[in-house]
């Protein structure tokens, strides 16, 4: 039973446009949402995170969006930059314990000059 | 200044065989973990351990035992390898409580089995 998705495996966006990347989960006792991003040889790094509370966090080039009722949260990266290019991870926990995150299976995205 | 660091970042073996990964953070964190990465890109929690006690064991062969001298160290063994212990395995850590949720992950270990 998979509890995060990530249905899209790769996007490729041109430099300067908006990227989204979309994520979904079943389990409603989630609460705790997290964006990681991996470059290829290192380990995730953490991105951006949001709380149920809220519906919208912020930070810089990076906003993350969450729809509680459809279970739906996205990233959105503006100016999409080639830099940004790596496999994001969408993570959601129900505890405050990091280590019962449970991890969508990634987006392979391509910023393309 | 790496965070969180693992050796070896590769390893090549044999079935049979009998080895371990290292991994140090540097971060004060009172929290580690260990997850492995398969083929279809799944990051799956295996262990976690909290002040060097035991607090996540997922469903995973007892062949594997992870390790935790101290706070800052979580080094997993893996005895009698199989061809499906290949994958990469990443050691992670975290401060519990508060809004310490994110992890920071160590670069990898590339274990082939053959």
């Amino acid at each position: 039973d998979q509890q995060v998705k990530q249905n899209s495996p790769s996007l490729s966006v041109q430099e300067g446009r908006i990227s989204i990347l979309n994520c979904d989960y079943t389990n409603s006792m989630f609460d705790y949402f997290l964006w990681y991003k991996k470059y290829p040889a290192e380990g995730p790094t953490f991105l951006i995170s949001i709380s149920s509370i809220k519906d919208k966090n912020e930070d810089g080039r990076f906003t993350v969006f969450l729809n509680k009722s459809a279970k739906h949260l996205s990233l959105h990266i503006v100016p999409s930059q080639p830099g940004d290019s790596a496999v994001y991870f969408c993570a959601a926990s129900a505890d405050t314990n990091a280590g019962k995150s449970t991890f969508g299976d990634g987006t392979t995205l391509t910023v393309k000059p | 200044d790496t965070a969180v660091s693992q050796t070896p970042k590769y390893l090549v073996t044999q079935m049979g065989n009998d080895k371990s990964i290292k991994c140090e953070q540097n971060l004060g964190h009172d929290t580690m973990y260990w997850y492995k990465q398969d083929s279809k890109k799944f990051l799956k929690i295996m262990f976690s351990y909290n002040n060097k006690e035991l607090i996540i064991n997922e469903t995973v062969p007892n062949r594997f035992s992870p390790k935790s001298p101290d706070k800052a160290h979580l080094n997993l063994h893996i005895n009698s390898l199989e061809l499906g212990d290949s994958a990469v395995y990443f050691c992670a850590s975290s401060l519990t409580g508060g809004a310490f949720y994110e992890q920071y992950f160590g670069p990898g270990t590339r274990l082939t089995v053959t």
